[in-house]
């Protein structure tokens, strides 16, 4: 069945440091996967895409077929990146991880 | 401006009312979906469709139904509202002709409280 994982539910990580952010998928088929992400108080919004190949806000993801991993990283942390992400697989629909709660610490 | 509506945005009810989500977009999508979110939490789909006179429940069973008469518009109904409905709806619509960038577009969400 497809899934997607995110086994972190919360990840905390002083400003300046790196960060990534684990994604895993289950996907019989080239997968279409991308990151959302939810700042406080605003809409769950699209971050990046893999098919894009971008970079965004500093946040790259690389789609790693033998891992089956989709992992999201920054190399230096700022504080307004504090946010919840969302791992996302494209079936016939999106589907959802469970979503990581990023905390950059002072 | 092409944007996705909920209304309302805060809603406090009492045990046994009927209530309607509504959710409209202007972005000429196709699929829309109605997912389910207590804050900071994961999303669970509880509806989707694909057009209009399509619906399909989704990975969570819900009490709640919907209906799509209208390309733009998808409104969400629970006949007799009880606490365990309390929570936060999110509306989103993609465009299905662009499968390969499918990009889900999320409206501001309605918070529901049941008392």
């Amino acid at each position: 069945a497809q899934r997607v994982t995110q086994p972190e539910k919360l990840l905390s990580v002083f400003k300046g440091a790196p960060v990534e952010l684990k994604c895993n998928y289950s996907y019989s088929g080239s997968p279409e996967l991308f990151w959302y992400v939810q700042y406080s108080r605003q809409r769950l919004q699209l971050l990046l895409r893999h098919i894009s190949r971008e970079s965004i806000k500093g946040f790259t993801a690389d789609l790693n077929k033998g891992e089956t991993s989709f992992h999201l990283k920054k190399p230096f942390a700022q504080e307004e990146d504090s946010a919840m992400y969302y791992c996302a697989l494209l079936d016939d629909k999106i589907i959802f991880g469970k979503g990581t709660r990023l905390h950059i610490l002072p | 401006e092409a944007d996705i509506y909920q209304t309302p945005r805060y809603l406090v009810i009492g045990t046994g009312k009927k209530i309607t989500l509504e959710c409209s977009q202007t972005m000429g999508h196709d699929k829309m979906y109605w997912y389910q979110q207590d804050p900071g939490m994961e999303l669970h789909l509880i509806h989707y469709s694909y057009g209009v006179n399509s619906t399909e429940k989704g990975d969570l069973s819900s009490e709640s139904t919907v209906s799509r008469i209208r390309t733009e518009h998808f409104p969400l109904t629970l006949e007799s509202a009880r606490p365990s409905h309390t929570s936060q709806y999110l509306c989103a619509s993609s465009d299905a002709q662009r499968e390969r960038y499918n990009e889900q577009f999320f409206g501001p969400g309605t918070r529901l409280t049941v008392l």
